[in-house]
């Protein structure tokens, strides 16, 4: 079975500071997709990133890059000159293809931009 | 831009009530999901669907049911409410092919 670790559950930074958010996962597949989503306090959840597991390239949004690293199964994410609208809960995610396109969640780390 | 919307937004139940959540999605997306948001748990997936008139089990399914009578609704159904289903409800659609899931705003569903 496919599992998420999240090994930080909280985290805190100064405002503009780059911080990085760690996630690994197990897996037997070869074709799946990673995601990173984003809780802030209104409870949406939005999407951050998305990186295919085929593409050796890191993906990239503005601020935010991944370190995708498949034979380790490592997935952490970066976020730059980072902001207070930064807060939130950030959720690494897992999907397999053709699997019904369920996707297995991490725990989450809380972030905390501090001014 | 409506997106995936949930209905109701907040609801206090007593234990043995019955209720209907409600998700609707006007993106025309094949694939329904209802999860659930507990503290230190991340999301759950209860129940899915990928498509009219299809339902499948979860991760945990037990003490809920849905529907899918149309492309665009799938309702998560409560027969008996139980305190341990005191939980934030997200509902997400999604096309095929590994794309990202569209969530609503969640539903806060306390169980007394």
């Amino acid at each position: 079975a496919q599992t998420v670790t999240q090994s930080q559950p909280e985290m805190s930074v100064q405002e503009a500071e780059t911080v990085t958010l760690s996630c690994t996962y197990d897996t037997s597949e070869n074709n799946y997709y990673l995601f990173w989503y984003k809780q802030p306090p209104s409870r949406q959840m939005i999407l951050v990133i998305r990186q295919e597991a085929y593409k050796q390239q890191n993906a990239t949004e503005n601020r935010f890059s991944v370190n995708f690293q498949k034979a380790a199964k490592s997935f952490s994410l970066k976020i730059s000159d980072s902001q207070l609208g930064d807060t939130a809960m950030y959720f690494c995610a897992f999907m397999t293809l053709n699997r019904d396109d369920k996707i297995i969640f991490g725990k989450g780390t809380r972030l905390h931009i501090l001014p | 831009n409506a997106g995936v919307t949930q209905t109701p937004k907040f609801r206090v139940l007593k234990t043995g009530q019955s209720m209907t959540l409600l998700c609707a999605q006007d993106m025309n997306h094949e694939y329904m999901y209802w999860y659930r948001q507990d503290p230190g748990m991340g999301l759950r997936l209860i129940h899915y669907s990928v498509g009219e008139g299809t339902t499948a089990k979860g991760e945990v399914p037990d003490g809920y049911n849905v529907s899918r009578l149309k492309k665009q609704n799938f309702l998560l159904g409560l027969e008996s409410a139980a305190p341990s289903q005191t939980s934030v409800y997200f509902c997400a659609s999604s096309p095929p092919g590994g794309f990202a899931q569209h969530f609503g705003d969640g539903t806060r569903l306390s169980i007394l």
